[in-house]
Formats: structure tokens, sequence, C-alpha cells
């Protein structure tokens, strides 16, 4: 089984449809959860950490099942600029030092039509 | 906004070539990793290195790969002997609290 699982899509939807993500992984000893947004060749870059009450940044929501490693990630009125891959990732503490090794998806490709 | 510094932005060498790929990570950062992306698939983690040693490796990185901070500002990932499969995006990055990543040196091995 993958570590962290994603539906590679893609997804092609209209300017101002909303849509979701999924993501599944498998280390129930991650600690730490987090959407990233990656264009074509270049660096993934946070869109936001995800927590277990669930959060909310503008038009995107991501939430936590910790009981069935599940996150999500919801985008409401899509822009064309939200045309993207969006990766799911997961971290685990790393040695004594606490620090992290990230554990990325395959990531979901999104088309945002005009 | 500070920024990770990767250079060159793209290398091109022959299968066999040793290649340095160079990073400067933000200044007040203490953790420094590397990360590869072969075309088309996922990122992956490579090595993270703490007060001057590595804190883990991926199955990966192994004796062909070496990491070092030679002067106390760059992070360097060195690749002794490279292969055809070595060609891929090497991203580096730091954290303090969250990570930062470099914009990336496509490695073309041919």
């Amino acid at each position: 089984r993958k570590e962290v699982e994603q539906d590679p899509g893609p997804f092609n939807v209209p300017e101002g449809a909303t849509v979701a993500f999924n993501c599944t992984y498998s280390n129930s000893a991650s600690q730490s959860f987090f959407w990233y947004r990656q264009d074509c060749r270049k660096e993934p870059k946070l869109l936001m950490s995800v927590y277990s009450s669930g959060n909310e940044d503008g038009r995107f929501t991501a939430q936590l099942n910790r009981a069935s490693q599940y996150i999500s990630l919801l985008i409401r009125d899509s822009k064309l600029s939200d045309s993207a891959t969006y990766l799911c990732v997961v971290n685990k503490k790393v040695g004594d030092t606490g620090r992290r090794a990230l554990t990325f998806g395959s990531g979901t490709r999104l088309q945002v039509q005009p | 906004e500070p920024e990770v510094t990767q250079t060159p932005s793209h290398q091109v060498t022959q299968m066999g070539q040793e290649v340095i790929l160079r990073c400067v990570p933000i200044s007040n950062h203490l953790y420094f990793y590397w990360y590869r992306q072969i075309l088309g698939q996922k990122v992956e983690f490579l090595v993270s290195f703490y007060n001057n040693e590595i804190s883990e490796k991926s199955e990966i990185f192994d004796d062909q790969f070496s990491v070092e901070r030679p002067d106390g500002s760059n992070f360097t990932l060195k690749i002794r002997s490279t292969k055809l499969e070595d060609s891929a995006m090497y991203f580096c990055a730091s954290s303090y609290s969250g990570y930062t990543f470099g914009s990336g040196t496509r490695l073309t091995v041919v």
C-alpha cells in the first residue's frame, strides 16, 4: 500500500465550481499533515496545514480524520489560477531531533477551465 | 521573503560523471533536506541534515550520494557517478518551524 495515496485526476472543472480532493495515508504515526500546490516544473509550495478540527483559508477548507487516516481539501469558487497539481503531504518524526521527513502523495491535477 | 537558492537551475552531465548541486538555505534555519522528483513522479525524500550530520536518509540515498555543509552557508548534494536514472529535479529545502523549498535543479544525465 502506498504511504500517501491520491486520485491522480485530472479534475477538469469550470470556473466557479467547487472541487474536492481526497487523500489517505498508511502510517498511523504520521504527525502533521499538509496540502501543497505544485505548478508544472516548479517547487512544491505550502497551501495549508491540516488540523484535526478542520481549518479554512479563504476559499480553501481542509479536513483531517485520524481514525480513518483520511485528509481532504475543498476548493470553492475555482479560479483559473487554481490550475495546478495538489499534493497531499504527511510527516513523521525523524530521530531524536523531532525533525520531519515529508512524504508526498503523487498529486491530483486540477484544470480549471473558462 | 527569505528564499532557498539553488544553483545551477539546469545541469546536463554525462553518465559516470560526478555532479555537485548547490543550495543556500535560509540563514536562520537549522534543518536542511534534499528531495528529488523524477519527471511525472512524486517528490521523494533523500536526506535530512542537522547539526553538521545526516539525521535521516532514505533507501534512495545510497553510497553514490553525499551531502556537505562546507562553509556554514552552502549545502551541497554530490552524486559521485551519475546514472541515467538519476535524471530528475532535485529540490533543496530548509526549515526552522515550516519548510521552504528551493526552485530546484533539473539534472539531466545523458
